[in-house]
């Protein structure tokens, strides 16, 4: 079991740039969450997916993208780059308790 | 609106001594899930300890354990007999039923400095 991995552990990305960040899970979870966290902050949901084909917004989904076409991957796309979306990313996915199990994450810059 | 906070931005705890991270919440939910995550400098999320609003006794989990005080809405994490690999930040966290699905809001985090 690899658990949930996420590509790429690092990016820096040019302001107006677009990127994908891809999250996998094996352990057949249905529910999978993107989050971004700052520095001197806890984690803020991004978006996330009761199963797939579905997505919904989380608390701060404004410049981000996402698509669950496999029950195993979610995406997050940045499709124009800004500074304010440097910070470090974390995908989860959750058993039916709300256990989340998360990833590395993945550190973006944006100059 | 669902809210966990924690109040403690940073703590020092002595080797070996136990320790109690606090976080209350708010919600108007019946149905809710209470969870704490260690992070450590390496910068994964660990899970430590899960609670659900229903469960009648407190949560434990080797050496930590949650204080769930339902009526005050707060669910403390305790570490007992402290060593120096708790360093690390540690977040409250809530699930959020509303929207169908298993949201997960966090609190702000604790930072936690173990000293031998």
């Amino acid at each position: 079991n690899a658990g949930v991995t996420q590509t790429p552990k690092f990016r820096v990305l040019k302001t107006g740039q677009s990127m994908t960040l891809l999250c996998a899970q094996d352990m057949n979870h249905e529910y999978m969450y993107w989050y971004r966290q700052d520095p001197g902050m806890g984690l803020r949901l991004i978006h996330y997916s009761v199963g797939e084909g579905t997505t919904a917004k989380g608390e701060v989904p404004d410049g981000y993208n996402v698509s669950r076409l496999k029950k195993q991957n979610f995406l997050l796309g940045l499709e124009s780059a800004a500074p304010s979306q440097t910070s470090v990313y974390f995908c989860a996915s959750s058993d039916p308790t709300g256990t989340g199990y998360f990833g590395p994450g993945t550190r973006l810059t944006v100059t | 609106a669902q809210k966990i906070t924690q109040t403690q931005p940073g703590m020092f705890v002595q080797e070996k001594e136990a320790v109690t991270l606090d976080c209350t919440y708010d919600t108007s939910d019946q149905s809710y899930g209470l969870f704490w995550y260690k992070q450590p400098s390496s910068g994964e999320m660990i899970f430590l300890i899960y609670q659900g609003s229903y469960d009648e006794q407190n949560a434990t989990e080797g050496r930590y354990s949650l204080n769930f005080q339902k009526a005050r809405k707060s669910a403390n994490l305790v570490i007992s007999a402290s060593q120096l690999g708790d360093s690390a930040m540690y977040f409250c966290a809530m699930r959020d039923p509303l929207g169908g699905g298993f949201k997960t809001i966090f609190g702000a985090g604790t930072r936690l400095f173990v000293k031998a």
